[in-house]
């Protein structure tokens, strides 16, 4: 079975712009999350969407939002960037979200903004 | 959410076991814990799961004490290719999809 894939791997960007990043999660899974790591704040929890309905959200600013399609995958989309958004973007599959499920991580995308 | 309390490194040989404790005072009764392993760029790996008393699978067993306070989390006869970052979590039973993670225990295995 195919893992998580992510694109792209990686980005460069300039404060301002906007990105989109791209999560296909593993056949059958229907629950995606995103998470950002940083060597400052270490892993955090973003968002998590199911059957196309964001179910949880973490503490970040409108500025990082979200969607999942009816094939369950998945894009965030991070507007205005700013340079304390560099970080690696992971996002992360599983089942259906229930605590029990094991969440398969992507390789991640590694965005820089300039 | 219970906060995790886990050592910020260790260090061991090849072929030794590690066992990497994590303290959580404030379990709550339907919470459960969780470890992932994490390669430098790369994203987390999940270890192992449990609820109570010992869980074993190929890789690691993890052990909870009746208290459910604390945890261990013991790596067999380690290898170089276990030097890692390793995350002890607290999932709690309405979290859906998210996993909150602390800052880690680095392992790093040598020779």
């Amino acid at each position: 079975k195919a893992g998580v894939t992510q694109t792209p791997r990686y980005l460069i960007k300039t404060r301002g712009q906007q990105v989109t990043l791209s999560c296909s999660p593993i056949s059958g899974h229907r629950s995606v999350s995103w998470y950002q790591q940083t060597p400052g704040q270490g892993l955090q929890f973003l968002f998590e969407y199911f059957s196309e309905t964001q179910r949880n959200k973490g503490n970040f600013p409108g500025r990082f939002s979200g969607r999942q399609f009816s094939n369950s995958r998945s894009e965030m989309n991070v507007s205005t960037l700013e340079l304390g958004d560099s970080a690696l973007y992971l996002c992360a599959s599983s089942l259906v979200g229930d605590p029990t499920d094991t969440q398969y991580f992507g390789p991640g995308t590694r965005l820089t903004v300039l | 959410l219970a906060k995790t309390t886990q050592p910020i490194s260790m260090d061991s040989y090849e072929g030794q076991e590690v066992n990497i404790t994590c303290s959580h005072n404030n379990i709550a009764t339907n919470d459960y814990i969780t470890w992932y392993q994490q390669f430098p760029s790369q994203g987390p790996r999940f270890i192992i799961q449990g609820y109570k008393t010992k869980v074993t699978n190929e890789v690691a067993s993890l052990f909870i004490p009746a208290d459910r306070k604390s945890s261990t989390l013991s790596l067999p006869r380690v290898s170089l290719s276990d030097t890692a970052v390793y995350y002890c979590l607290v999932v709690r039973s309405d979290s859906w999809g998210k996993l909150q993670f602390g800052a880690g225990t680095q392992v790093v295995v040598t020779p």
